[in-house]
């Protein structure tokens, strides 16, 4: 079974460009979560998705950030406009509950 | 509120030393707990977890760990470590009844010199 897919895996932009980023979860699983990962903070939940809807976003930074799952194979997080800080690893995971999370391989974005 | 320690931020070892990597958590209600082995420029890999039963789990690469509820901790460890183990390491919780949120803690990195 393929695990789940990130893309891109390095995305390099310029402040205040949109930046879309991708996420296919594993066949069959309901729940899809989105983390950030920096030095700083460490990794953070972003926003979590049971059965394609929106649950929990209370770590979404800003309004700078969407996310959006429109069927049960494709998610997408939408920074705009972005910013240096955004700069970070983020990393999509999914898994049918109460079942171990599985984490994509991440996207390195460089805001510059 | 719920939190997870990892009291190390770097844990240096010797190739073929036992090493320990620790981790507590606070909550006032069930868990679930996991380790995580992340890899450099790499995605979070399951190392093993405790849902219920044994205190002592196992995993994969030769890892374990056990659940200390009276101590609130679930401590990693390996009899003898490889170059190949070098990674950070990250402890995670998540509570029985909710939707499987998981709480990290901040990582180690485990550094295994020859």
């Amino acid at each position: 079974d393929a695990g789940v897919i990130q893309s891109p895996r390095h995305e390099v932009t310029e402040m205040g460009q949109e930046v879309t980023l991708r996420c296919k979860p594993i066949s069959g699983h309901n729940s899809l979560f989105w983390y950030r990962q920096t030095m700083m903070r460490g990794l953070e939940l972003l926003i979590y998705f049971n059965n394609n809807v929106p649950i929990d976003d209370s770590g979404m930074p800003e309004d700078r950030f969407s996310a959006k799952m429109p069927n049960a194979s494709f998610s997408t997080l939408k920074i705009q406009p972005s910013e240096p800080r955004d700069s970070a690893v983020y990393f999509c995971a999914s898994s049918r509950p109460p079942e171990t999370q599985y984490f994509g391989p991440g996207t390195r974005l460089l805001v510059l | 509120a719920q939190s997870v320690t990892q009291l190390d931020s770097q844990v240096p070892v010797f190739e073929e030393a036992p090493v320990e990597l620790r981790c507590n958590y606070s909550s006032s209600v069930s868990v679930y707990l996991f380790w995580y082995v992340q890899y450099p420029n790499q995605g979070l890999q399951l190392l093993l977890k405790y849902l219920s039963g044994s205190t002592l789990v196992k995993g994969i690469n030769g890892f374990e760990a056990e659940f200390n509820k009276s101590q609130t901790s679930f401590h990693l460890r390996k009899p003898s470590v490889h170059i190949s183990d070098t990674a950070e390491y990250f402890c995670a919780v998540s509570f029985s009844g909710g939707y499987n949120k998981l709480i990290f803690g901040a990582g180690t990195r485990l550094a295994v010199h020859p």
